[in-house]
């Protein structure tokens, strides 16, 4: 089946600095979904990327959906404490397909004030 | 609107019982899933369904039920409990496919 391998698995960092991890597939996928979990909720979307080479900003981040589509990006700007969490990133096909989302791995992101 | 709403949100049972964790969302998505998410390996996909009526198979289906009688309501079944299902549980909806899905805030279920 299809997986996503994720990276980082984890970053420790200082309030300020600049955040990027990458997703990669062994297949193509149609949409690039990026997640944020916090402790004890669901997932929640961050950024949405439908087309191969489309780059989404969202406030402090900004994801690509990479030309060959099989890999993806999210980067966070000028990191703050309240962005700690996991960060997933999710794949999908198009059509009925999308009902199967392949999820990463998760980056743990801890911020340092 | 709730969003998508899971009950219950804590569940102990006893190895070899069944149970029937809900979800419900208010917001017309034709689209719903059920993902586990254990630590270390993300969330998998267990069954998701594109309509009342339709449903398919997952990553890791095996231990689970589901059905789609209306666009609202995706019940994930457990039909005779295991140890291997201690996880936390999610379920999602979305529309057609577009705008990501959005989440429930799971059920963290453990099997003794």
């Amino acid at each position: 089946g299809q997986q996503l391998n994720q990276s980082p698995q984890s970053m420790f960092i200082q309030e300020g600095e600049d955040v990027s991890m990458n997703c990669t597939s062994s297949s193509i996928f149609n949409t690039w979904l990026w997640y944020k979990q916090e402790p004890g909720e669901g997932p929640v979307l961050l950024i949405a990327l439908y087309k191969a080479g489309e780059l989404t900003s969202n406030g402090r981040l900004t994801a690509q959906f990479g030309i060959t589509r099989k890999d993806s990006f999210l980067n966070i700007s000028a990191s703050i404490p309240s962005d700690v969490g996991i960060y997933f990133c999710a794949g999908a096909d198009s059509g009925t397909s999308y009902g199967k989302l392949t999820f990463g791995q998760g980056t743990i992101l801890t911020v340092h004030p | 609107n709730a969003g998508v709403t899971q009950t219950p949100k804590f569940q102990v049972l006893k190895t070899g019982q069944s149970m029937t964790l809900q979800c419900a969302q208010d917001m017309n998505h034709e689209y719903m899933s059920w993902y586990r998410q254990d630590p270390g390996m993300g969330l998998r996909l267990i069954h998701y369904s594109v309509g009342a009526g339709i449903t398919d198979q997952g990553e890791v289906p095996n231990g689970y039920n589901v059905s789609r009688s209306t666009t609202e309501d995706f019940p994930l079944r457990l039909l005779s409990a295991a140890p291997s299902q201690t996880s936390v549980y999610f379920c999602a909806s979305s529309y057609r496919g577009r705008g990501g899905y959005t989440f429930g805030s799971g059920t963290r279920l453990t099997v003794v």
